[in-house]
């Protein structure tokens, strides 16, 4: 069974652009969340999707935002980027069911904004 | 404010050492403590304990929650090099579905 994959793994950025990552989440799997990881923070909760729902909000500022299509694969934006939105990005993908804490992770992309 | 709290933050043993992570936490209406070891990138499941007392095991990795005391500990017997990594503690609460991290406790077992 394929894992989580992200898409792409790297990008360079520079501030005032925009960024669209993607998540293709295990098969079979309904839930995918999104995480943002910097040394400072640790890993911090950007939001949840389930059947194309968005279930849970983290406290990010709007120009972060997210979607699930039907087929569970997600896309997270972030708009007018700025040098402290550097970070590895993480999305996560379970069940959604009662084993929802099962996160299964993929490997990230690590955006660096110049 | 909620919240996870990992000691230490960072830890450095030889082979065949054994070691205790610790994780402490503050929530109201709890729900699950899980683990997390990272290597590279993509963390990676270890345990999930919802119950007081009841510990989980798997090969030379155990975890135990003490609901009553808030905290958790991960315990790693005979370490070897390959468990060298973060290991990231993280709570559930309510009926909500994102998990609140602890910083992270970084293991370097040398060999």
């Amino acid at each position: 069974k394929a894992g989580v994959t992200q898409t792409p793994r790297y990008l360079i950025k520079t501030r005032g652009q925009q960024v669209t990552l993607s998540c293709s989440p295990i098969s079979g799997h309904r839930s995918v969340s999104w995480y943002q990881q910097t040394p400072g923070q640790g890993l911090q909760f950007l939001f949840e999707y389930f059947s194309e729902t968005q279930r849970n909000k983290g406290n990010f500022p709007g120009r972060f935002s997210g979607r699930q299509f039907s087929n569970s694969r997600s896309e997270m934006n972030v708009s007018t980027l700025e040098l402290g939105d550097s970070a590895l990005y993480l999305c996560a993908s379970s069940l959604g069911g009662i084993d929802n804490e099962k996160l299964f992770f993929g490997s990230g992309t690590q955006l660096s904004v110049l | 404010e909620d919240k996870v709290v990992q000691s230490p933050l960072s830890l450095v043993v030889h082979e065949g050492d054994t070691v205790t992570l610790n994780c402490s936490y503050e929530v109201t209406n709890f729900r699950s403590l899980l683990w997390y070891k990272q290597e590279k990138k993509a963390p990676t499941f270890l345990f999930m304990l919802t119950s007081s007392g009841i510990e989980k095991k798997s090969g030379r990795l155990s975890s135990i929650l003490d609901k009553k005391e808030l905290f958790s500990i991960l315990n790693i017997t005979a370490t070897q090099t390959g468990d060298s990594a973060i290991y990231l503690c993280a709570y559930t609460w309510g009926s909500n579905y994102k998990l609140t991290f602890g910083k992270g406790t970084l293991l370097t077992v040398n060999p």
